[in-house]
């Protein structure tokens, strides 16, 4: 399976800036997803990042704060914007690999990124 | 709706008891459902997956159950181990604008005690 860095681990930031993440994929893939993880909760897909097309968001996110790019098929960035403490999350960017059986697509997940605002 | 959900947030096991994770999905047409599990710091790592069309799965030390008459699947973990500690999700495959994506559950904890 791919396997996926992401930069920063970890971060404490200020309320009303913005931080962009990293993700970096050692292959080529077509997608790339990103989530979100609150604290103590489940994953949430915040979009879903095609190389050489705007991203598809999922209901309740929106491309001014959460702009992601993707240049090319191995890299992609998430910026979180004009961020409050609500976004303090661990941020996870995942690709498509291969389960269990012909067609099912089993997601591969980087560490995520932690990030604190104060 | 979307959601899959969990029964059970925390399971509390004795080193070597067997470990039985519960899960309820709402989306009647999923056809595909994977268990990941995430130990502390680290992303989702796959465990096991199955598709609509069985009701039970073998794995190494693990199982999972569907039924998707009740709409409920399950993990069983074998002579559970202290590395088995870690929040398990259930997730299900939701083709939604001609592409797949996957829907977590809220997750359970499981703490395993030597």
């Amino acid at each position: 399976s791919a396997v996926i860095s992401q930069k920063p681990s970890r971060d404490i930031c200020q309320r009303g800036t913005s931080l962009t993440i990293q993700c970096q994929v050692d292959s080529q893939v077509t997608m790339m997803f990103w989530y979100r993880q609150q604290p103590g909760q489940s994953l949430t897909l915040i979009a879903t990042a095609n190389q050489g097309s705007e991203a598809t968001y999922e209901s309740g996110f929106v491309i001014d704060k959460f702009p992601i790019s993707r240049p090319n098929l191995t890299f992609s960035t998430l910026t979180v914007s004009n961020m409050s403490p609500e976004d303090s999350s661990i941020y996870l960017c995942s690709v498509g690999g291969r389960g269990s059986f012909s067609g099912a697509n089993v997601l591969t997940f980087g560490a995520g990124s932690r990030l604190t605002v104060l | 709706g979307e959601s899959v959900g969990l029964h059970l947030p925390t399971l509390s096991v004795q080193e070597g008891d067997n470990s039985i994770i519960n899960c309820a999905y709402s989306n009647s047409a999923s056809d595909y459902f994977i268990w990941y599990k995430q130990e502390s710091g680290k992303g989702p790592q796959f465990i096991i997956d199955i598709r609509s069309n069985m009701d039970k799965r073998q794995g190494q030390r693990v199982t999972v159950l569907l039924n998707k008459t009740v709409k409920h699947l399950s993990l069983q973990i074998a002579a559970t181990q202290p590395g088995d500690s870690a929040v398990y999700f259930c997730a299900e495959i939701l083709t939604s604008g001609g592409y797949n994506k996957l829907i977590f559950g809220a997750g359970t904890r499981l703490a395993v005690h030597p």
